[in-house]
Formats: structure tokens, sequence, C-alpha cells
């Protein structure tokens, strides 16, 4: 099983900042098949990356994605207030599907 | 424009089973698989599974082997998930979610669409 391990598990910051979201893999993650969802109280999470770095349909272009192989990290290059939110990355490389813990965006 | 409807919330008993529903509206399952995540409260997401409707073969997550059955009924493009033998600690939000499906189904995807969740409670 892969484990993803997220970081920060708390990252506080102002409207207008940039956020910085790393998601480590135990083992390679094949074909970058990592996933970046957003999810906000109360509401199912949302797809924001697919393939490390490929954007979903709809998703704005202040969100980002990069890396490969066991790093990888999720950018959002300046913060709206819509975007404060849990992260959490996945893996779909290999079963069981695997999700980080999350890390929360929190208004500082 | 597509969208998985679930089932509502649902109260059980130690040691009985539930079964949730999850329905494409405005779409079917064709080229995609449907796959059952749950959320405890306050915790992060677990996928537990996936079924291809179109050959009704599922693949579960070795924690769940044994006592959980997801199927799905193409002629209503609707899919179930049926968790038995709950104790407290299966208290969660169980989302469906919609991943595609395209030439090689033995492949896993990402999900692009998701249920709003179905809260299932465990208590005595």
């Amino acid at each position: 099983e892969i484990v993803l391990t997220q970081s920060p598990g708390t990252l506080s910051l102002s409207p207008g900042e940039r956020a910085t979201l790393s998601c480590r893999a135990s083992q390679s993650v094949s074909s970058s098949y990592l996933a970046w969802y957003q999810q906000k109280p109360g509401q199912a999470p949302r797809l924001l990356i697919y393939g490390a770095s490929s954007r979903a349909a709809g998703i704005p272009d202040r969100f980002s994605g990069s890396g490969s192989g066991t790093d990888f990290t999720l950018t959002i290059s300046r913060l709206e207030p819509e975007d404060f939110a849990v992260y959490y990355c996945q893996q779909y490389s290999s079963s069981p599907l695997t999700f980080g813990g999350g890390t929360k965006v929190e208004i500082k | 424009q597509v969208q998985l409807v679930q089932s509502g919330a649902e109260v059980e008993k130690p040691g009985s089973s539930v079964k949730v529903s999850c329905k494409a509206s405005g779409g079917t399952f064709s080229s995609y698989t449907i796959n059952w995540v749950r959320q405890a409260p306050g915790q992060g997401l677990e996928w537990m599974g996936r079924i291809i409707p179109i050959f009704g073969t599922a693949n579960y997550a070795q924690k769940f082997q044994g006592r959980v059955t997801i199927t799905a009924d193409e002629s209503t493009s609707t899919a179930y998930m049926e968790l038995s033998s709950l104790r407290s600690e299966d208290t969660a939000v169980y989302y469906c979610a919609r991943a595609f499906c395209g030439g090689d189904c033995s492949v896993y995807w990402y999900f692009d669409l998701w249920g709003r969740g179905t809260l299932v409670t465990v208590s005595s």
C-alpha cells in the first residue's frame, strides 16, 4: 500500500499569499497518477489536479501541481477567500487507492 | 449535467448491515467506474472499493474485503454499497465517486465527479 504523507498539517496564510502544499509517497507513484482535491466543510471533495499537473475542468489557473516519483506539490499562487479549505492528495497508480491525511489552509 | 444522487442518511445498530445507493442523474455509467470513499467525522478520506458497471466486476480494499459488497444496475444507472457487521467505527459519511474508464478498465483513475455523501451512524 502506498502511504501518502501531506505537510504541513495546517497552513495559516492571508488572502493574496502563495500556498505551497506537499505530498510525499512511501514509494514511487507510477505514471504520476496523483490527484489533488479540495474539500470545504459539509461538502464533497472536488477534483483540482490529476496526472500530477493537469488542471481539471473549470479550475482556475492559480492552482498548479508539480512533481513526480515520490514528491508532489500543489501551489496556489494567490489565495482567494474561497480557497480556504482542506486539500487532499490521492494516488491512483495502484490498489488500494490511498489519500493523504490532508492539509488545512486557514485564514491567518 | 450529470449528478450522482445518493440515498439519505441511515441509523443502524451494531452488527447490522447498511446499503447505500448512488444514481447517475442525467447520464449513464457508460465508460465509468463507480468508487466508494468514506470519511469518519473529522477524519480523512478512505477508499473502500469500486465497480465496473459494464462488466459487473468489483475490486475492494483489503481492509473491507468480506464486509463490503459493491453492485450496480446498469438499467437504472444506480450503484450500491452494502457494508455488513457494522460497528461504531463505521460511523462516517459515505461518498460515491465517478472515475473514467476508457479502453482499459483494469486501470484505476482519478475521481472527477462525487455524490454529496450519505451519513451512516452506527449506534445502539
